[in-house]
């Protein structure tokens, strides 16, 4: 049961235009959300992240939007750039012991063309 | 600092074979955490040690062993090692309150 879920497995983006990578996710107990960036060979890295009291977190050119009734986040970049070339998991916080345990999505591969 | 460091980076094995993967970190850190990723499954949790001497298992940990050494080095284990196990496996560690620092990965191969 894929509790994070992103449906969109591929995007392709001209660069200086807007990119939005969205993620639903299932379980109503999250509390936390994380937007990770992987290229090739490497290991993912943190890029931005959002708390479930909020709808909305910027950071330079990308932003994070929280639609909790929706159960729906989305991470917009503006403009894209072709090192935004990467993998994108959004991932959810449902344990507040000290694990803290991540869901991770399936992923969405973003190309940004010239 | 070279934060999370996994060895090997590659490695093929054949069917019913056995090794270590192995994971340290240099950043102090209590949490440390297995995953492994493969096509269309993201990223999906073999186990977790929350602090030095304790280890749970995630949502994937059969056909898989770990031992939490001390606070610096988590390793994982495949004790006979099938080709459902060909995949890429990280190791990473929590970052402030939220966070992950992943190591590069080890792209296992089981023929």
């Amino acid at each position: 049961d894929q509790q994070v879920k992103q449906n969109s497995p591929s995007l392709s983006v001209q660069e200086g235009r807007i990119s939005i990578l969205n993620c639903d996710y299932t379980n109503s107990m999250f509390d936390y959300f994380l937007w990770y960036k992987k290229y090739p060979a490497e290991g993912p890295t943190f890029l931005i992240s959002i708390s479930s009291i909020k709808d909305k977190n910027e950071d330079g050119r990308f932003t994070v939007f929280l639609n909790k009734s929706a159960k729906h986040l989305s991470l917009h970049i503006v403009p894209s750039q072709p090192g935004d070339s990467a993998v994108y998991f959004c991932a959810a916080r449902g344990d507040t012991g000290t694990a803290s345990k991540l869901t991770f999505g399936t992923g969405t591969r973003l190309q940004v063309t010239l | 600092n070279a934060g999370v460091t996994q060895t090997p980076k590659f490695q093929v094995l054949k069917t019913g074979q056995s090794m270590t993967l192995q994971c340290a970190q240099d950043m102090n850190h209590n949490s440390m955490y297995w995953y492994r990723q493969d096509p269309g499954m993201g990223l999906r949790l073999i186990y977790y040690s929350a602090s030095e001497g304790t280890t749970d298992k995630g949502e994937v940990p059969n056909g898989y062993n770990v031992s939490r050494l001390n606070k610096r080095e988590f390793s994982l284990r495949l004790e006979s090692a099938a080709p459902s196990q060909t995949s890429v496996y990280f190791c990473a560690t929590r970052q402030g309150h939220y966070g992950y620092t992943f190591g590069s990965g080890t792209r296992l191969t089981v023929v």
